[in-house]
């Protein structure tokens, strides 16, 4: 069955560091988006890619960066950790169509620590 | 831009009983409204979306959402509420004009007692 799948699933780091999440999906989707959940703010989006190559920054891109280099994979970067980027992260892929009607299917998170 | 409202953090029903979670939403053109909910420690699971046409929409596990345009709202509803429905609900909205990405709401705590 295809997935989506997120490593690791739990991280503790520490503040300055460098830090990639990984983002797998098999469903062979165009779009792939990246959130972060935080109590009181719902999901809240960082950066989403409509293919390969292509990357666009969401509501609160600041300190993250993603690449696309295949279908397959969208890993997210935190260049220098801070302890505001604590919080649950998670990855959706959704199909491509001609308008954006598709529903997103969502990865089972990855909860990041920044002490 | 769009945005989304969940007027209510908490809402507790008896099984059996009727549950309604609110949503209400802004955007500048026509809307795509989903309905997403999440058990502990899981990713969102998709349950419905309105993109055009029958004013209810049906979904996953025996719910549905009614559409108002008037009143900007798209409240998920289900006849008689499960123990195992309690988990947390998120409405979400996108511009069918701008349609780049999804805005969700703050979500709703559902908690159904026996």
């Amino acid at each position: 069955d295809a997935e989506i799948t997120q490593s690791p699933r739990h991280k503790i780091t520490e503040t300055g560091r460098q830090v990639t999440l990984a983002c797998h999906q098999t469903w062979n989707h165009n779009n792939m988006f990246w959130y972060r959940q935080d109590l009181g703010h719902g999901l809240r989006l960082i950066h989403y890619s409509y293919g390969v190559q292509d990357t666009n920054k969401g509501e609160v891109s600041d300190g993250y960066s993603v690449s696309r280099s295949n279908t397959e994979d969208l890993p997210l970067t935190l260049e220098s950790a801070a302890s505001s980027q604590t919080s649950v992260y998670f990855c959706a892929s959704s199909d491509r169509g001609a308008t954006p009607v598709h529903e997103q299917f969502f990865g089972p998170g990855t909860r990041l620590t920044v002490l | 831009a769009q945005s989304v409202a969940q007027p209510e953090d908490q809402v507790n029903v008896a099984e059996g009983n009727p549950l309604t979670v609110k949503c209400t939403y802004s955007v500048s053109g026509n809307p795509y409204l989903f309905w997403y909910v999440q058990y502990p420690n899981r990713g969102l699971q998709f349950l419905l979306k309105y993109i055009t046409g029958d004013n209810l929409v049906k979904g996953s596990y025996g719910f549905e959402a009614e559409f108002n345009k008037s009143q900007t709202s798209f409240h998920l509803k289900k006849p008689s509420a499960l123990v195992s429905d309690s988990a947390l609900y998120f409405c979400a909205v996108r511009d069918m004009v701008l349609g780049n990405d999804m805005r969700f709401g703050a979500g709703t705590r559902l908690t159904v007692k026996p």
